[in-house]
């Protein structure tokens, strides 16, 4: 089974701060097939990420998506109070095919 | 505009059953994978399964396989979960999400661009 682990589990950061979330999975992630969502309380997740590195229709520039392998990094460059969320990483497997997600990263006001 | 919708959730007693469907609209639904994803009160998501756009092959999670079934009605735009032997763990909203396959050009890697707002299940008796 191939597990993502996101780290640290939660981060205090003020608005205008940078952001920088670790996503590291226990095997190579299939043809970097890694996105990222964000979720607000009581919303749905809202994709961020894909491939990657390749940002949603949408998405503003200040967040963007790194790595390869297994060790993946979501940077947000300067946090707007409607960035305080969830983030969470997600993989496609292909042995068995399926996705898996990682464990979610808090990003809260300090 | 797109969206997806769901629908069906309820309570239902361990052991039961319950469907779930959700509804498509403002986008081709015959040409795009859909998958159901589940949030645990208060937990991260968990992915449950996915279906082609075909309906033609379905991949599970090991926690639901043998219990759960996808499928998929392309004349009415719609998703289905048959949730089977239902444990109190399965508790919890379940969204569906689509997969847009490609995202300006590129491949979207199994990402989840669409996703509905969810409907809830408690099991519990």
């Amino acid at each position: 089974e191939i597990v993502l682990t996101q780290s640290p589990g939660t981060l205090s950061l003020s608005p205008g701060e940078r952001a920088t979330l670790s996503c590291r999975a226990s095997q190579s992630v299939t043809k970097n097939y890694l996105a990222w969502y964000q979720q607000k309380r009581g919303q749905a997740p809202r994709l961020l990420i894909y491939g990657a590195s390749s940002r949603a229709t949408g998405i503003p520039d200040r967040f963007s998506g790194s790595g390869s392998g297994t060790d993946f990094t979501l940077t947000i460059s300067r946090l707007e109070p409607e960035d305080f969320a969830v983030y969470y990483c997600q993989q496609y497997v292909s042995s068995p095919p399926g996705v898996t997600f990682g464990g979610g990263t808090k990003v809260e006001i300090k | 505009e797109v969206q997806v919708v769901e629908s069906g959730g309820g309570s239902v007693q361990p052991g039961g059953s319950l469907r779930l469907s959700c509804a498509a609209s403002g986008f081709t639904f015959n040409s795009k994978a859909m998958n159901w994803v589940r949030q645990a009160p208060g937990k991260g998501l968990e992915w449950l399964a996915y279906i082609t756009d075909n309906g033609r092959t379905m991949y599970y999670a090991d926690s639901v396989r043998g219990r759960f079934t996808i499928s998929r009605d392309n004349a009415k735009d719609s998703l289905f979960l048959q949730m089977n032997s239902l444990r109190d763990e399965d508790t919890a909203t379940y969204y569906c999400a689509r997969d847009p396959n490609v995202i300006s050009g590129k491949p979207a890697g199994y990402a989840m661009d669409v996703w509905g707002h969810g409907t809830t299940v408690t099991v519990s008796s």
